[in-house]
C-alpha cells in the first residue's frame, strides 16, 4: 500500500528565510511517481512539480527546488528567500506505476503542510 | 483554455436534500477524477473515470455516484445528502504521459450539509 507522510503541519517562516517542506513516502513498487501541489489561499490546486523513481536529479525552478532521495525515501521541497505569496498548503503526492483497477494510475496524497510566510 | 471547471462553487443543502456537481474539462484528457477534502484529511478519492461511460469506485465512494456520459463531463451526486458529507470537492483530469498521468485539479466546490 501506498503512503505520503508530511510531517509539518504547519510552518510560519519570515519573509525572505528559505524553508523545506518535508515529504516521506511508501511504495513497494520501483517504478513510481511524486508530485508537489500548491493550495493558495483562494483554494484552488496548482500542480508544482512530476519526478520519476529513477531520475533522482535535483530539480530547480526559481526559488523552488525539490530534492528526490531514494535512499530515505523523501522528496522535499525547498523555498528559497521565501515571499508571502508562497504562503498555501502544499501536498506532496505518490503514484505508482501499477494500474489501478480500471487502469488509472492514482494518487496517494499527504494530509499537507500549511506555510505561513509572514511580512 | 478554461481547463477544468466546477459547477457550483458553493452550495447548502439540508439533510436529505440530493444535488449533482458538474465538472468539465476542455483539454481532451481521458481520465477524470473527484475528490473531497476535509481538514487533517488531506484529499480522498472518491470515484473516478478512465474514459466515456465508464466510472469505479475510490476510496470513499459510499453516498456518492457519478457519470460519465460525455468525455468532457464528469458528474457526481448526492442522492441523500448527510452532515457528514460537508467537504470541499475537486475534480481532476489528467492525461497519460512518460509512464503516468498528472493530474489538474478544479477550483472546488464548497459544500455544506445542515
Amino acid at each position: 500500500a501506498q503512503k505520503v507522510t508530511q510531517a509539518q503541519t504547519e510552518i510560519s517562516v519570515v519573509e525572505k528565510e528559505d524553508v523545506t517542506l518535508d515529504c516521506v513516502y511508501e511504495t513497494r513498487d520501483t517504478t513510481y511517481y511524486l508530485f508537489w501541489y500548491k493550495q493558495p489561499p483562494s483554494g484552488e490546486l496548482v500542480f508544482l512539480i512530476r519526478r520519476n523513481s529513477f531520475d533522482e536529479q535535483n530539480e530547480i525552478s526559481g526559488r523552488y527546488s525539490w530534492n528526490f532521495q531514494k535512499s530515505t525515501s523523501s522528496f522535499n521541497f525547498t523555498i528559497t528567500a521565501s515571499q508571502v505569496v508562497d504562503s498555501a498548503v502544499y501536498f506532496c503526492a505518490l503514484s505508482d506505476a501499477s494500474y489501478s483497477g480500471a487502469g488509472s494510475y492514482q494518487l496517494t496524497f499527504g494530509k499537507g503542510t500549511k506555510l505561513s510566510v509572514i511580512p | 483554455n478554461a481547463g477544468v471547471t466546477q459547477t457550483p462553487k458553493f452550495r447548502v443543502l439540508k439533510t436529505g436534500q440530493s444535488m449533482t456537481l458538474l465538472c468539465a474539462q476542455d483539454m481532451n484528457h481521458e481520465y477524470m477524477y473527484w475528490y473531497r477534502q476535509d481538514p487533517g484529511m488531506g484529499l480522498r478519492l472518491i470515484h473516478y473515470s478512465v474514459g466515456e461511460g465508464t466510472t469505479a469506485k475510490g476510496e470513499v465512494p459510499d453516498g456518492y455516484n457519478v457519470s460519465r456520459l460525455k468525455k468532457q463531463n464528469f458528474l457526481l451526486g448526492l442522492e441523500s445528502a448527510a452532515p457528514s458529507q460537508t467537504s470541499v470537492y475537486f475534480c481532476a483530469s489528467s492525461f497519460r504521459t512518460g509512464g503516468t498521468d498528472t493530474q489538474y485539479f478544479g477550483p472546488g466546490t464548497r459544500l455544506t450539509v445542515l
